[in-house]
């Protein structure tokens, strides 16, 4: 079956240091993977998203995605952490077993402490 | 400005009273969704519509309903017969395909008092 795993409930990252964001899936033939962030009592902004290509991808506010295929993850990566880049964290992955429906991970929070 | 409006922003219900949550996009988006958001536990799809008064069941359908007579409205009733409705409700919206990322209103807060 479909899935989406993100196996950190809460990530914690000192502002101005490396931040990643965890994430892996389970999906039958090419998945389609998107990231979106979620601030308190909001709806959710799409990040990046990726389709095919490069398997590095580059997204809004400095963020980034790695697609590893053959450990099925596709972890989001920023170089320098922000204390404005703590908020929820969501994984999601369209493939044919969902007929393309987005299947979500249960987000991470991540907290950048100053 | 170009957008998905979701109203109201808060909303209470009585035991046993259906209440309708409005969606609204002006994308020209012909995919809507509707997802029920509880702590801990990401996104749960109630219903979705790929077209113009066509709609399916998500994976928690049960005391909920929709429909799609407008290919601009989503409106999603939530129903007595929805046993635990408080919750955060999120409305999406898409370009049909697999390729293509939702785009989302700024969510209803439902509770029951």
């Amino acid at each position: 079956a479909q899935s989406v795993a993100q196996p950190e409930d809460q990530v914690n990252v000192a502002e101005g240091n490396p931040l990643t964001v965890k994430c892996t899936y389970s999906v039958s033939g090419n998945p389609y993977l998107f990231w979106y962030v979620q601030y308190p009592n909001r709806g959710l902004q799409f990040l990046l998203k990726y389709i095919t290509g490069d398997n590095l991808v580059k997204g809004s506010y400095g963020f980034e995605a790695e697609f590893n295929k053959s450990q099925t993850s596709f972890h989001l990566k920023k170089p320098s952490a922000l204390v404005s880049d703590s908020a929820l964290y969501f994984c999601a992955v369209r493939g044919m077993d969902s007929n393309y429906q987005l299947i979500w991970g249960a987000g991470t929070k991540l907290i950048i402490k100053p | 400005d170009g957008g998905i409006t979701q109203s109201p922003k808060y909303l209470f219900r009585k035991e046993g009273q259906n209440v309708t949550l409005s969606c609204e996009q002006n994308l020209n988006h012909d995919a809507m969704y509707w997802y029920r958001q509880d702590p801990g536990q990401g996104l749960r799809l109630i219903y979705y519509s790929q077209i113009v008064n066509d709609f399916q069941k998500g994976d928690i359908a049960e005391g909920y309903s929709v429909s799609r007579e407008k290919k601009e409205s989503f409106p999603l009733t939530v129903t007595s017969a929805q046993k635990n409705p408080t919750a955060f409700y999120l409305c999406a919206s898409s370009i049909s395909g697999a390729l293509t990322e939702a785009f989302f209103g700024q969510g209803t807060r439902l509770t029951v008092v």
